[in-house]
């Protein structure tokens, strides 16, 4: 067990909805990391959030948003769902945005688009 | 930019037999590197990483790997498989002094053990 929370497990939901997934960092984690993991693309990178605030983006969608609330859980929403964003999503949080963070992933969230 | 490579998608093995687990990696700076895990149904989890110095790390279940800087690789072994190592296997960098840690990783090695 890394210490982070992701929910839901599993969520199925039709082309064209809007989802939300969670994610609880480690306890005095700071830094949140989103990476999504799907058969076409392998694992990317999505979007980092350090306290609060955006530090760095990678492949996200436009249909894609994230952020990171005061008590440092975040969420990323999808939006105008495809049935290419069936895929596992992942959580990973870290102390510090710069120098080598260790990250630490969560157990996934499993999007399926119908 | 960086990117890493895994030419192997697969790899047979059987128990008790040792593995290498191939990962070259291209960059423009010097890097970090790693080795993660991915059982069935479960998260990322570190296995070993390479930060600097002694160019042969050890990490969890009796793995190890060797940063080659010349050949751009690292690859992973083990003497000694078990049917417990069945999983995925990542190689990935993170980019020495840059602005953010987002891991930039290999397309994954499926380590699949034999009885």
């Amino acid at each position: 067990d890394s210490g982070v929370t992701q929910t839901p497990k599993h969520l199925i939901t039709a082309t064209g909805q809007r989802v939300t997934l969670r994610c609880s960092p480690r306890s005095g984690d700071l830094s949140v990391y989103w990476y999504q993991q799907s058969l076409d693309q392998g694992l990317q990178f999505l979007i980092q959030y350090y306290n609060g605030e955006e530090r760095a983006k990678g492949n996200i969608l436009e249909r894609f948003s994230a952020q990171q609330f005061p008590d440092l859980h975040s969420e990323l929403n999808l939006s105008s769902l495809e049935l290419g964003d069936s895929a596992l999503y992942f959580c990973a949080s870290g102390k510090q945005t710069a120098g080598l963070d260790e990250q630490y992933f969560g157990p996934g969230t499993r999007l399926t688009v119908t | 930019a960086q990117s890493v490579t895994q030419l192997d998608s697969q790899v047979p093995v059987f128990e008790e037999a040792p593995v290498e687990l191939r990962c070259n990696y291209s960059s423009s700076v010097s890097v970090y590197l790693f080795w993660y895990v991915q059982y069935p149904n479960q998260g990322l989890q570190l296995l070993l990483k390479y930060l600097s110095g002694s160019t042969l790390v050890k990490g969890i279940n009796g793995f190890e790997a060797e940063f080659n800087k010349s050949q751009t690789s690292f690859h992973l072994r083990k003497p000694s498989v078990h049917i417990s190592d069945t999983a995925e296997y990542f190689c990935a960098v993170i980019p020495k002094w840059g602005a953010t840690n987002k891991l930039i990783f290999g397309t994954g090695t499926l380590l699949a053990v034999q009885p």
